[in-house]
C-alpha cells in the first residue's frame, strides 16, 4: 500500500524551530518529486515547498523562503521539513504529498499539526 | 505568488450539475496544462480528482470533468450526490516552478 506518514509536529513558541518528517512506503520514493502543503485551521491549502527526486533542486513559497528547508534521505525513504524562526502564522496542519508523473499531487499523508504560540 | 481565484461557495441539488471556476494568469493556468483539482471532505486529507486539466485518476467517477479556457480552469460535477459535499481546490504549477493553490470552494449539496 502506498503510504505517507508525517511526524514531528507539536507545540513551539514563536521564534522556535521544529523538524517534520515524512516516512514513505509502498513506492519507489527516490523516483518522485515530494511536496509539503499546509492548511491553517479553517483556511485553505497553501503550498510550502517541493524537492526533486535526487534532493538537489528545491523550491519554496514566499511565506517560508529563508526560514524553511526541505530535504530528503532516499536511503531511508524519508522527507523532511526543517522549520526555523516560526511565527504564529505558521500554525497549521502540514501534509506530506507525492507528486505523480503528471503534475497531480496524487498521494497525501494524514498530516501533522504544528502550533506556534506563546 | 498570487493564489488562484475560486468562488467561495457553490451549491446544487442532488442530480444537478455544478461548475467551479479557477482563475489564474497567462503565466500559470493560461500557459501550462498542469491544473489539478482536489476534494477535501471535512476532517480529511485532500484527494486528487483531476490532473493535467482533464484527466481523472483511477477510481474517480466520470461525473467529475475538468476543462480549461484561456486563463480559467473549471471543474464540473454532474449528477450531484450527497457524498460530493466537500471543499474543492484547484492548483497549478507556475512558470517559476512553484505551486499555486486556489482559495477553495465549499460545495453544498442541498
Amino acid at each position: 500500500e502506498v503510504q505517507l506518514v508525517e511526524s514531528g509536529g507539536g507545540f513551539v513558541q514563536p521564534g522556535g524551530s521544529l523538524r517534520l518528517s515524512c516516512a514513505a512506503s509502498g513506492f519507489t520514493f527516490s523516483s518522485f518529486w515530494m511536496h509539503w502543503v499546509r492548511q491553517a485551521p479553517g483556511k485553505g491549502l497553501v503550498w510550502v515547498s517541493h524537492i526533486e527526486p535526487a534532493g538537489v533542486t528545491t523550491y519554496y513559497g514566499d511565506s517560508v523562503k529563508g526560514r524553511f528547508t526541505i530535504s530528503r534521505d532516499n536511503a531511508k525513504n524519508t522527507l523532511y521539513l526543517q522549520m526555523n524562526s516560526l511565527t504564529t502564522e505558521d500554525t497549521a496542519m502540514y501534509y506530506c504529498v507525492r507528486a505523480g508523473v503528471s503534475y497531480g499531487l496524487d498521494v497525501w499523508g494524514q498530516g501533522t499539526t504544528v502550533i506556534v504560540s506563546s | 505568488q498570487s493564489a488562484l481565484t475560486q468562488p467561495p461557495s457553490v451549491s446544487g441539488s442532488p442530480g444537478q450539475s455544478v461548475t467551479i471556476s479557477c482563475s489564474g494568469t497567462s503565466s500559470d493556468v493560461g500557459t501550462y496544462d498542469r491544473v489539478s483539482w482536489y476534494q477535501q471532505p471535512p476532517g480529511t486529507a485532500p484527494k486528487l480528482m483531476v490532473y493535467e486539466v482533464s484527466n481523472r485518476p483511477s477510481g474517480v467517477p466520470d461525473r467529475f470533468f475538468g476543462s480549461k479556457s484561456g486563463n480559467t480552469a473549471s471543474l464540473t460535477i454532474s449528477g450531484l450526490q450527497a457524498e460530493d459535499e466537500a471543499d474543492y481546490y484547484c492548483a497549478t504549477y507556475s512558470s517559476s516552478s512553484t505551486v499555486l493553490f486556489g482559495g477553495g470552494t465549499k460545495l453544498t449539496v442541498l
